[in-house]
């Protein structure tokens, strides 16, 4: 059990481009969550995934916003024409059956400039 | 929305200090999770407390639920410097899915 992966860890981008982020979760676990994280506060909930099928989004989540998670296994997240406010560091976690405990990646840290 | 309140914001103390953290709520909750997240990285599970009333160690870290579950703190004992690090409570919903506090950033220094 490797734990959480995310891929890159940091991403540097203009304004206005489109980036991808992907998170491969722990082997077993067949939720996945997708959580946005800026300076000075808790992560805060962006969307998720039982097996594949993405079962709830935040209000948080604009239309440039989409996630995917093919498979059932590891998932992507795109965001389009990026925005300065688009800049936070964005965490994946995943939780097995009927568990509460979600465990984290170490995050990808996007920069719009 | 179940909101979490945690308290201090920001707690800088000696090595070998005893501190305590608090994340309070309105709201029951079926468990809270304690999380611990360094600079750069994503947060990492420290303890689940589910019964009201629970308490539960981990080395010198004791962590206390509630007993109405609306509330939890976290206990350090004899602080070290790896003890650093920004402490985040979070609570699930009827999903599953996490609410956290914004969490108590702790500093020891040597």
């Amino acid at each position: 059990d490797t734990g959480v992966s995310q891929d890159p860890r940091h991403k540097i981008t203009k304004r206005g481009q489109n980036v991808t982020f992907r998170c491969d979760p722990i082997s077993e676990h067949n939720r996945l969550y997708w959580y946005r994280q800026t300076l000075g506060q808790g992560p805060e909930f962006l969307t998720y995934f039982q097996n594949e099928a993405q079962l709830e989004k935040s209000r948080l989540l604009s239309d440039r916003f989409s996630a995917e998670r093919p498979k059932g296994s590891f998932s992507t997240l795109e965001i389009q024409r990026t925005e300065q406010g688009d800049s936070a560091m964005y965490l994946c976690a995943s939780s097995g059956q009927g568990r509460y405990e979600q465990y984290f990646g170490p995050g990808t840290r996007l920069t719009v400039t | 929305t179940q909101l979490l309140e945690q308290s201090p914001q920001f707690l800088s103390i000696q090595e070998g200090e005893n501190l305590t953290v608090y994340c309070n709520s309105s709201s029951v909750f079926s468990s809270l999770q304690w999380y611990r997240q360094e600079p750069g990285e994503g947060p990492v599970l420290l303890v689940t407390v589910v019964t009201g009333g629970e308490v539960k160690k981990l080395k010198r870290l004791t962590f206390q639920f509630g007993d109405a579950r609306k509330d939890s703190s976290l206990h350090i004992t004899a602080a070290q410097p790896g003890d650093t690090g920004l402490y985040l409570c979070a609570g699930p919903d009827s999903w599953g899915k996490l609410q956290f506090g914004a969490g108590t950033q702790v500093v020891v220094t040597p």
